[in-house]
């Protein structure tokens, strides 16, 4: 079955830091992939996506690549500030059928 | 404007209960969802409906019972309650099951059972 699988956390950056939080894949087809982010409290909500192999998503100075020859989205950002504590999540997303999502990773940025 | 609301947020009871918790989407969505959160954060889906019809039901105790009254709602109902019912319970929508469309969250419902 699909399965998505990121890398253990947590993780504890200082303000201005880079960041990247790595995410593999299991499945069969070509599904969508997705970053979802859960801040203190709230839902999720979600972060970016892509749709088809080599496409980028981004949002909000956070990006991640569809990377279909090592099945991998790893997200990335550049210079991560005190609000970007959350937890986050990768998951894929079939033609038809459900969201899979990671085990999550909580980040914490301090000043 | 809320686009997905739940209702409590907060749910505290006694083992042996039963309890519901109550979904509402504005968004004019034909799929909705319930997620499980353990205590590790990690997120599972429980139940999809489309069209007020179920399309997903993993292997859930029978213990809980969704109902879709119409689209834009979806319940949960759970009887005799068991420790480890606690979590934090998650609905959401999209426009269609599965593909690229974004599922939007509510806040969450957090449930504790003594």
């Amino acid at each position: 079955g699909d399965s998505v699988t990121q890398m253990e956390g947590p993780v504890t950056l200082s303000e201005e830091a880079f960041l990247t939080i790595n995410c593999t894949y299991t499945a069969t087809g070509y599904p969508s992939l997705f970053w979802y982010v859960q801040y203190p409290g709230e839902g999720l909500q979600l972060l970016l996506k892509a749709t088809k192999a080599d496409d980028k998503g981004s949002n909000k100075g956070f990006e991640a690549t569809y990377r279909k020859e090592t099945t991998s989205f790893h997200l990335e950002k550049g210079s991560v500030q005190v609000s970007d504590s959350a937890v986050y999540f990768c998951a894929l997303m079939p033609s038809y059928g459900k969201l899979t999502f990671g085990q999550g990773t909580i980040l914490t940025v301090h000043p | 404007d809320t686009a997905v609301s739940q209702t409590p947020k907060y749910l505290v009871t006694q083992m042996g209960n039963d309890k519901s918790i109550k979904c509402e989407q504005n968004l004019g969505h034909d799929t909705m969802y319930w997620y499980k959160q353990d205590s590790k954060k990690f997120l599972k889906i429980m139940f999809s409906y489309n069209n007020k019809e179920l399309i997903i039901n993993e292997t859930v105790p029978n213990r809980f019972s969704p109902k879709s009254p119409d689209k834009a709602h979806l319940n949960l109902h759970i009887n005799s309650l068991e420790l480890g019912d606690s979590a934090v319970y998650f609905c959401a929508s999209s426009y269609m099951a599965g593909g690229q469309d974004e599922q939007f969250f509510g806040p969450g419902t957090r449930l504790t059972v003594l």
